[in-house]
């Protein structure tokens, strides 16, 4: 069993639409956990990081961790064409190594 | 704060050879990760390092190698590459890496090509 599971996509969505990505992960002594975007070629860029259940919530972007179902998701409010790129979820259960699922590749259409 | 820097930002080798990639963490960052991108792959996680110590290994073969200086900048060394090695490497500096609740911060990656 993989420590983190996303699905791959590819998600579409119109612009100014809402996008759902979703995540989940197998260790319950997991800590935090967080959200990267990744363009095309470049590095991961983090988004959002949650540690407690519920929602954290940063602009377009809000985090939704739920530690007794194990998923961590992100909900990109009135999404543009700018957010097209793929979102990697992670998560650190002890601070030596986080653990990244294989992505989420979301293209928003104008 | 200036963010994680890595170099080169490219590299083009042949096979046989043998890189290294530099990376200098956040300032105040003691503990900093390896990783190998690919397409189709997702972040395959190569090493950490903090304290000068290697903590925690990947599955890959010895070829892959890295250390961590006592200012915490940290080099990856690949020796007699393969065509397989070109990848994005990828280095990511966080604050302990003792905490669950650090958060890792990438560099811009280093593109190597494998010829």
């Amino acid at each position: 069993q993989k420590e983190v599971e996303q699905n791959s996509g590819p998600l579409s969505v119109p612009e100014g639409a809402i996008a759902s990505l979703n995540c989940t992960y197998s260790d319950r002594g997991s800590q935090s956990f967080f959200w990267y975007r990744q363009y095309s070629g470049k590095s991961p860029e983090l988004i959002m990081f949650i540690y407690s259940n519920g929602d954290k919530e940063d602009g377009r972007f809000t985090a939704q961790l739920n530690k007794a179902s194990q998923y961590v998701s992100l909900l990109i409010r009135d999404s543009q064409p700018s957010d097209s790129a793929t979102y990697l979820c992670a998560v650190n259960r002890d601070g030596n190594q986080f653990y990244f699922g294989t992505g989420t590749s979301l293209t928003v259409i104008p | 704060k200036a963010g994680v820097t890595q170099t080169p930002r490219y590299l083009i080798k042949t096979r046989g050879q043998q890189v290294t990639l530099s990376c200098s963490p956040i300032s105040g960052h003691r503990s900093v990760s390896w990783y190998q991108q690919t397409p189709g792959q997702g972040l395959q996680f190569l090493f950490e390092y903090f304290s000068e110590t290697q903590r925690n290994k990947g599955n890959f073969p010895g070829r892959f190698s890295g250390r961590q200086f006592s200012n915490s900048r940290s080099e990856m060394n690949v020796s007699t590459l393969e065509l397989g090695d070109s990848a994005l490497y990828l280095c990511a500096s966080s604050t302990s890496g003792t905490s669950g609740t650090d958060t890792q911060y990438f560099g811009p990656g280093t593109r190597l090509t494998v010829l």
